[in-house]
């Protein structure tokens, strides 16, 4: 199925370290997310963008939504070991369907 | 906690089986969502149901159906499985067909 172009792959950086990671697609979304997984469990939603153009925080969190609606990004500083985990970008084209593309994914490594 | 909730947490069973997953979406939540995770094809929008009607269908295969009921629950029936349908099972539901969802903890499926 249609998926989005997620990069890094995955990450290895020392605390305190901030960390940089984006989406790319060929199509238009009118809703970008940024979920975390941990292991065993289910994405939790960290960031919404509704509007191209929006820049979001969520604590050490930032995340963009780009003016094309193509791409995104998200930001997280002075990283610690519990933001371990991977990061997943998704897509909605919203209307009257809400099903979520979703990229690979970033596995982010933290060491202390 | 997402409020969403999913059983079992896991299922082991064998090649031809028929299983059933079930998820309780968050109070008020009137749309489900089921999602696929495997390693390879990463996380796949299977089905989303709304306020009890299908609402929007992505890959899922013919062998595989869902429901959502009066109370808003909702099932997943996988049939006739098959090794390649080992992967983990995530619901996710939002208040309205196309809001922001809130994933549950996930149902991992072994088959063997």
């Amino acid at each position: 199925g249609q998926q989005l172009n997620q990069s890094p792959q995955s990450m290895f950086i020392q605390e305190g370290e901030d960390v940089s990671m984006n989406c790319t697609s060929s199509s238009i979304f009118n809703t970008w997310l940024w979920y975390k997984q941990e292991p065993g469990e289910g994405p939790v939603l960290l960031i919404a963008l509704y509007k191209a153009g929006e820049l979001t925080s969520n604590g050490r969190l930032t995340a963009q939504f780009g003016i094309t609606r193509k791409d995104s990004f998200l930001n997280i500083s002075a990283s610690i070991p519990s933001d371990v985990g991977i990061y997943f970008c998704a897509g909605q084209d919203g209307g009257s369907q809400g099903n979520l593309i979703f990229g690979k994914g970033t596995k982010l490594s933290v060491k202390p | 906690d997402s409020g969403v909730t999913q059983t079992p947490k896991h299922l082991i069973t064998a090649t031809g089986q028929r299983v059933t997953l079930r998820c309780s979406p968050r109070s008020g939540d009137l749309s489900v969502y089921w999602y696929q995770q495997s390693l390879d094809q990463g996380l796949q929008f299977l089905i989303q149901y709304y306020n009890g009607e299908e609402r929007a269908k992505g890959n899922i295969l013919e062998r595989f159906s869902a429901q959502q009921f009066p109370d808003l629950h909702s099932e997943l029936n996988l049939s006739s499985l098959e090794l390649g349908d080992s992967a983990l099972y995530f619901c996710a539901s939002s208040a309205g067909a196309a809001d922001t969802q809130y994933f549950g903890p996930g149902t991992r499926l072994t088959v063997l």
